[in-house]
């Protein structure tokens, strides 16, 4: 079976710094899909981006890039100048080859201070 | 566009009560839908998907059921709460197709006395 695995519960940034957040995922599949998902205090699932596998460019969405490690198996979050409406929990997922299930990690908490 | 929307968006229950909450999905036609509970300050947890009416598939074993009688209709009901299932529980709803992600409702917070 997958898993996700998100090695940092709560991390910090400085308004306007730069921060990574960490995935690892561990799978016998070479053909996947990988998202991050933000919930705010909310509580809403918001989409913040998503990587094909068999795709060796990193996506970008504005100020969150990834960084996709598929030999390590690592699927990292960076977000550039942060910004005090990226606190929120951050959630790495994993979709294979079912195409139905997402596995998700247990979050990393996000603050951003001032 | 297409739009999800759960209901209700508190409730509590005594323990032993029914529960039934519903989620709809407008915009689409044959998507896959999902609940997920979410324990405080932790990930998501899949109870169970459909991939069409009437087809439910149970990630865990657990006194939750849920039903799927229209394609854009999905319903999580128990016969008798716990306190263990107290939780946030999410619906969400996607396209069949992989590389597509999953979108999410506004969530039920359900709190069992």
């Amino acid at each position: 079976a997958q898993t996700v695995t998100q090695s940092q519960p709560e991390m910090s940034v400085q308004e306007a710094e730069t921060v990574t957040l960490s995935c690892t995922y561990d799978t016998s599949e070479s053909d996947y899909y990988l998202f991050w998902y933000k919930q705010p205090p909310s509580r809403q699932m918001i989409l913040v981006i998503r990587q094909e596998a068999y795709k060796q460019q990193n996506a970008t969405e504005n100020r969150f890039s990834v960084n996709f490690q598929k030999a390590a198996k690592s699927f990292s979050l960076k977000i550039s100048d942060s910004q005090l409406g990226d606190a929120a929990m951050y959630f790495c997922a994993y979709v294979g080859t079912s195409g139905s299930r997402l596995t998700f990690g247990e979050g990393t908490q996000l603050t951003v201070n001032p | 566009s297409q739009t999800i929307h759960q209901w209700p968006a508190t409730l509590v229950q005594p323990v032993g009560s029914p529960l039934s909450l519903e989620c709809t999905v407008e915009g689409t036609s044959n998507p896959n839908l999902y609940w997920y509970r979410q324990a405080a300050g932790r990930g998501l947890q899949l109870l169970f998907y459909s991939v069409g009416i009437g087809q439910i598939s149970s990630e865990v074993p657990q006194n939750l059921s849920a039903s799927r009688p229209q394609d854009r209709q999905f319903i999580l009901s128990s016969k008798k709460l716990l306190l263990s299932d107290s939780g946030f529980y999410l619906c969400a709803w996607s396209v069949r197709s992989r590389d597509q992600p999953q979108h999410f409702g506004d969530g039920t917070r359900l709190s069992i006395l």
